[in-house]
């Protein structure tokens, strides 16, 4: 079974400082792993989706790298911003099998 | 405008009561999802779609039931013989089973 594991679980930073949250998956044949934003008692934004071929992506200010052979994802945030203020959680996809394993996230407060 | 709605935003249900959930795309995507969240969990799938007229369980089905009736449509039904049924509830749809998911804006039902 696939265990996804997001450390550290809170994280706040003064306005400016770059971020980088971690995500380790227990099974390494994986078919992708997704990046996902929560606010507050709202649904889930899609941020970056890595394919298993891939070692990294990047959409504006927000950089996901991949690393299988040792189950690790990080997502870095560049020049922090109060609006990034939310939870970001990491699900991954095991190859042939149609669910995504999500970990509990890590909540993240920028200061102004 | 496109997109997943989830009604109602709230829902309080009285012990022994079965409630409905209700989850509409109108992105034609074939796939759709019902996960659960919890306090510091990540989250967990109950029940998945692939096309109309069939479903398959998730992790967490027991005392939970679904239809798909319609491809824009994919209710969830949670039963008296859920114990547990105070979460948040979030529905979602994919073009595919392998493709990035798009998640609506949530339930979170209350058992009083």
């Amino acid at each position: 079974k696939q265990e996804v594991t997001q450390i550290p679980a809170a994280l706040s930073v003064p306005e400016g400082e770059n971020l980088v949250l971690n995500c380790s998956f227990t099974d390494s044949a994986i078919y992708n792993l997704q990046w996902f934003r929560q606010d507050p008692g709202k649904g889930l934004t899609s941020l970056l989706l890595i394919q298993s071929s891939q070692r990294e992506q990047t959409s504006g200010r927000l950089n996901a790298s991949l690393d299988k052979s040792s189950g690790r994802s990080t997502l870095y945030i560049a020049a922090s911003q109060p609006g990034d203020s939310a939870t970001y959680l990491c699900a991954v996809r095991v190859i042939d099998d149609y669910k995504l394993s999500f970990g509990a996230g890590t909540t993240v407060t920028v200061r102004a | 405008d496109g997109g997943i709605t989830q009604s109602p935003k709230y829902l309080f249900r009285k012990e022994g009561q079965n409630v409905t959930l209700s989850c509409e795309q109108n992105l034609n995507h074939d796939a759709m999802y019902w996960y659960r969240q919890d306090p510091g969990q990540g989250l967990r799938l109950i029940y998945y779609s692939q096309i109309v007229n069939d479903f398959q369980k998730g992790d967490i089905a027991e005392g939970y039931s679904v239809s798909r009736e319609k491809k824009e449509s994919f209710p969830l039904t949670v039963t008296s013989a859920q114990k547990n049924p105070t979460a948040f509830y979030l529905c979602a749809s994919s073009i595919w089973d392998t493709d990035t998911q798009y998640f609506g804006p949530g339930t979170r039902l209350t058992v009083l």
